[in-house]
């Protein structure tokens, strides 16, 4: 059974970066089968997908964050990461880490974490 | 970018009810659409995929219907674990997006 937890501060500071790691168990991101993405829920809101990575480092990731986002992979500890850079209070969410069918065809989130909130205030 | 609006975004419903959500999209997707169901704290689940696939382990009482621009879920007798939020999701372009939810509460 796949799991994912995610890890990383739960406060982060105004214009500061903001970097969560996801921890993969009961599968191995380097099979190549899978796409790892973080998707993240203001609270009270609705969803929204950032970016995602495969184990080679190939990413992808929204264009409304693409300026502030690197995603990376550690194929070696079973972890990819987010790090989010300048962040407002608008940043404050819920973020999740999941797996991603990926390859065009395919590219919903079967495994999820249980997701961490993150605080952006001073 | 892909606009997808769900409705209605609040449905109150007793159970045993046949209740039915419904998902727009702003272009054609063919049937690249999942739904997904929130409880409160908890991280979404998978319940279908291309548009009327369930996902394994997802009860039969989950159905879901469309192609193209106009997607449909259905729970066709609803029971007391099933009161939470659903969300579309399409996977036809990027980036992936979401619609806005639908919270499913008890009449």
């Amino acid at each position: 059974q796949v799991q994912l937890q995610e890890s990383g501060p739960g406060l982060v500071k105004p214009s500061q970066t903001l970097s969560l790691t996801c921890t993969v168990s009961g599968g191995s991101i380097s099979s190549g089968d899978y796409y790892w993405s973080w998707i993240r829920q203001p609270p009270g809101k609705g969803l929204e997908w950032i970016g995602y990575i495969y184990y080679s480092g190939s990413t992808y990731y929204n264009p409304s964050l693409k300026s502030r986002v690197t995603i990376s992979v550690d194929t070696s500890k079973n972890q990819f990461s987010l790090k989010l850079s300048s962040v407002t209070a608008a940043d404050t969410a819920v973020y999740y880490c999941a797996r991603d069918g990926g390859d065009g065809y395919n590219d919903y989130f079967d495994y999820w974490g249980q997701g961490t909130l993150v605080t952006v205030s001073s | 970018v892909i606009w997808m609006t769900q409705s209605p975004s609040l449905l109150s419903a007793s159970t045993g009810d046949r209740v039915t959500i419904s998902c727009r999209m702003s272009q054609g997707i063919s049937s690249y659409l999942a739904w997904y169901q929130q409880k409160p704290g908890k991280a979404p689940e998978l319940l279908i995929y291309a548009a009327s696939t369930l996902q394994n382990g997802v009860p039969s009482r989950f159905s879901g219907s469309g192609s193209g621009t106009d997607f449909t879920l259905t729970i066709s007798c609803l029971q007391s674990e099933d009161f939470a939020t659903y969300y579309c999701q399409q996977y036809y372009s990027f980036p992936l997006t979401f619609g806005g939810g639908t919270k499913v509460e008890i009449k």
